[in-house]
């Protein structure tokens, strides 16, 4: 089953307007979220992160959203640029595994000049 | 460049084939986690360390499939009698475990072609 959905496989953005990207989890054991930006042929980097204690967490241009009753998480990207197209990624996990990760399909970000 | 080092970048095999990957963490790393992906898909976990033990193995990871981490150091993951279904990108993590969650760090990946 899949624990961590990314519905939308891929998004186009404007260069200077909000990009914003979806996630939906069903394990309500979750208690830490994460988001990885992945290019062609690398690995996935880290980009930010939010605990279930929080439901928002900013970094630069960077924003997560967390609402927990709706089991959901959005990455805001203000303003987006071109360099910010990839694939993203959200991730969680949940006590005791040990930081195991469970990712969503993934969401391909194209930003346009 | 202190980051998640991974070898080789690709490989290409034939089947039936034995493989091994290294995977090198970051030193102060106390977690190692291997996970794989295929082409339009999340990376899904396979298994992962902490320090020298290997602590859980995902249903994923069949009998042909074996990991070590010698001294809690770098790790190795070994397939053997490889299958056209093992090509995909295995990718290794490593991070500092604390009670609460914490980020993991990707090495760049290796990238298994079974032909």
């Amino acid at each position: 089953d899949q624990q961590v959905k990314q519905n939308s496989p891929s998004l186009s953005v404007q260069e200077g307007r909000i990009s914003i990207l979806n996630c939906d989890y069903t394990n309500s054991m979750f208690d830490y979220f994460l988001w990885y930006k992945k290019y062609p042929a690398e690995g996935p980097t880290f980009l930010i992160s939010i605990s279930s204690i929080k439901d928002k967490n900013e970094d630069g241009r960077f924003t997560v959203f967390l609402n927990k009753s709706a089991k959901h998480l959005s990455l805001h990207i203000v303003p987006s640029q071109p360099g910010d197209s990839a694939v993203y990624f959200c991730a969680a996990s949940r006590p005791g595994q040990g930081g195991k990760l469970i990712f969503g399909q993934g969401t391909e970000l194209s930003v346009k000049p | 460049d202190t980051g998640v080092s991974q070898d080789p970048r690709h490989k290409i095999t034939k089947r039936g084939q034995n493989v091994t990957f290294r995977c090198d963490p970051i030193s102060e790393h106390n977690r190692l986690y291997w996970y794989r992906q295929t082409l339009g898909q999340g990376p899904e976990f396979l298994t992962y360390f902490q320090n020298e033990a290997q602590l859980e193995k995902s249903r994923l990871l069949s009998d042909r499939f074996s990991a070590e981490r010698p001294k809690g150091s770098f790790s190795t993951l070994e397939i053997q009698r490889t299958e056209q279904g093992d090509s995909a990108m295995y990718l290794c993590a490593s991070s500092f475990g604390t009670v609460r969650g914490t980020e993991a760090f990707f090495g760049q990946g290796t990238r298994l072609t079974v032909v």
